[in-house]
């Protein structure tokens, strides 16, 4: 069974940094797509960025808002995925989410193009 | 405010159906996969429809998706409360470079 862990959330100030792992168990970790999501405290689902696997050139992209502060990366030899975010703002706070993205790579359960396998989230707050 | 236009609520009485739409543009579904979300409050979504039309192993036949031109549509069936939950639409932006998008949103409610 595919098992996504987040840690690293907590409180951190305006202009501050933060990493959020995401610990990926139960299938080839090498292989996957994964993303982020976020999700601020009564919205919706907003998509962050995705990286893709090594075999596929390893790249990250990323949505508007997190050009520039957030950097997505992996570990193959630890089976983790990162999220860094520099220059911490008040709009960041959100519950994160990391995925299996079935856009490409392999796909723990075949559901291609969809987001497959989510973690249980780990909850960013911002305040001073 | 998203790009993918969704209700922002639906209600319906147990044992009805109901549809949720998801309105996009020739760059997102216009040209891609169609996915759908379930969230339950304080839980992580999950993945309810993939690929337009097709369901996960486990996600009962009540549910279905369609796509067509730069709208697809989440049916529900039979309805029951246990079905109560906000549902996202999500796809991809491969206008520029490629990007994830997700409905805003729609809250079911069954009545």
């Amino acid at each position: 069974e595919v098992q996504l862990v987040e840690s690293g959330g907590g409180l951190v100030k305006p202009g501050g940094s933060l990493r959020l792992s995401c610990a990926v168990s139960g299938f080839t970790f090498s292989s996957v797509w994964m993303t982020w999501v976020r999700q601020a405290p009564g919205k919706g689902l907003e998509w962050v960025g995705r990286i893709m696997s090594a075999n596929d050139g390893g790249t990250a992209d990323y949505a508007g808002f997190a050009t520039g502060r957030f950097t997505i990366s992996r570990d193959d030899s630890k089976n983790t995925l990162y999220l860094q975010v520099n220059n911490v703002k008040a709009e960041d706070a959100a519950v994160y989410y990391c995925a299996t993205d079935c856009t490409g790579g392999a796909c723990p359960n075949n559901y291609y193009y969809g987001l497959d396998v989510w973690g249980q989230g780990t909850t960013v707050t911002v305040s001073s | 405010q998203s790009v993918l236009t969704q209700p922002p609520s639906v209600s319906a009485a147990p044992g009805q159906k109901v549809t949720i739409s998801c309105s996009g543009s020739s760059s997102d579904i216009g040209n891609n996969f169609v996915s759908w979300y379930q969230q339950v409050p304080g839980t992580a979504p999950k993945l309810l429809i993939y690929q337009n039309n097709e369901r996960p192993s486990g996600i009962p036949d009540r549910f279905s998706g369609s796509k067509s031109g730069t709208s697809a549509t989440l049916a529900i069936t039979g309805l029951q409360t246990g079905d109560e939950a906000t549902y996202y639409c999500g796809t991809w932006d491969t206008s520029l470079s490629a990007r994830g998008l997700f409905g805003g949103g729609t809250k079911l409610t069954v009545l």
